[in-house]
């Protein structure tokens, strides 16, 4: 079963103070994509990855980074968070073969608050 | 572009009840997936059940259901037989390259 990891699972920091928050999954699948999820607006695309060394901008790119260096992890990189990137954010994988060629399996989510 | 409406902000239903959550899709894709998810209060996202464009019979998955009504760009959830671990937020989802997710319901089971 495809299993995807986030660390951490909660984060309060302060404005200016870069951080990460890791995803990895188990399966090998090659794409994973970042969202963030906040009141009355669902979920956005923030990244996407189609492979290793492959990434592309999502709906909401401005002030994080990602990178795909391997295949299993996809981390996402706030390098200066601001208030506004307080939210609950999930990373997602999507297995082939499996429904649609479209179902992604999230992972358990990272509250993240920005002071 | 891909946008999913979802009109019920949130709802209670009786326990033992069916509910039916609306969501209405527009895409210009000829091909496409509808999903739902559900969000319990603890915040993980549970994927629940999944209709492609071409698939003639409405998709099931034991209590739940969707209606797909193609010419009119809906693709309710029927939830039949509500549990109070029901309670949740639901959202109806269009897949692409991403996925597009609409507001989303939240449904409270009453006991």
């Amino acid at each position: 079963e495809a299993q995807v990891t986030q660390n951490p699972r909660y984060l309060i920091t302060v404005t200016g103070k870069k951080l990460t928050v890791t995803c990895s999954q188990n399966m090998n699948h090659e794409y994973m994509s970042w969202y963030r999820q906040d009141p009355g607006l669902g979920l956005r695309q923030i990244y996407y990855s189609m492979n290793v060394e492959v990434t592309d901008k999502g709906d909401v790119p401005e002030g994080y980074k990602v990178s795909r260096k391997e295949k299993r992890n996809f981390p996402l990189i706030l390098e200066s968070p601001s208030p506004n990137q307080t939210s609950l954010y999930f990373c997602a994988i999507k297995p082939r073969g499996e429904y649609g060629t479209d179902t992604q399996y999230f992972g358990p989510g990272t509250r993240l608050t920005v002071l | 572009a891909q946008k999913i409406t979802q009109t019920q902000p949130g709802m209670f239903v009786q326990e033992k009840e069916a509910v039916t959550l609306d969501c209405t899709y527009d895409t210009s894709d000829q091909s496409y997936g509808l999903f739902w998810y559900k969000q319990p209060s603890s915040g993980e996202m549970i994927f629940l059940i999944y209709q492609g464009s071409y698939d003639e019979q409405n998709a099931t998955e034991g209590r739940y259901s969707l209606n797909f009504q193609k010419a009119r760009k809906s693709a309710n959830l029927v939830i039949s037989a509500s549990q109070l671990g029901d309670s949740a937020m639901y959202f109806c989802v269009a897949a692409g390259n991403k996925l597009t997710f609409g507001g989303g319901t939240r449904v409270l089971v009453k006991p």
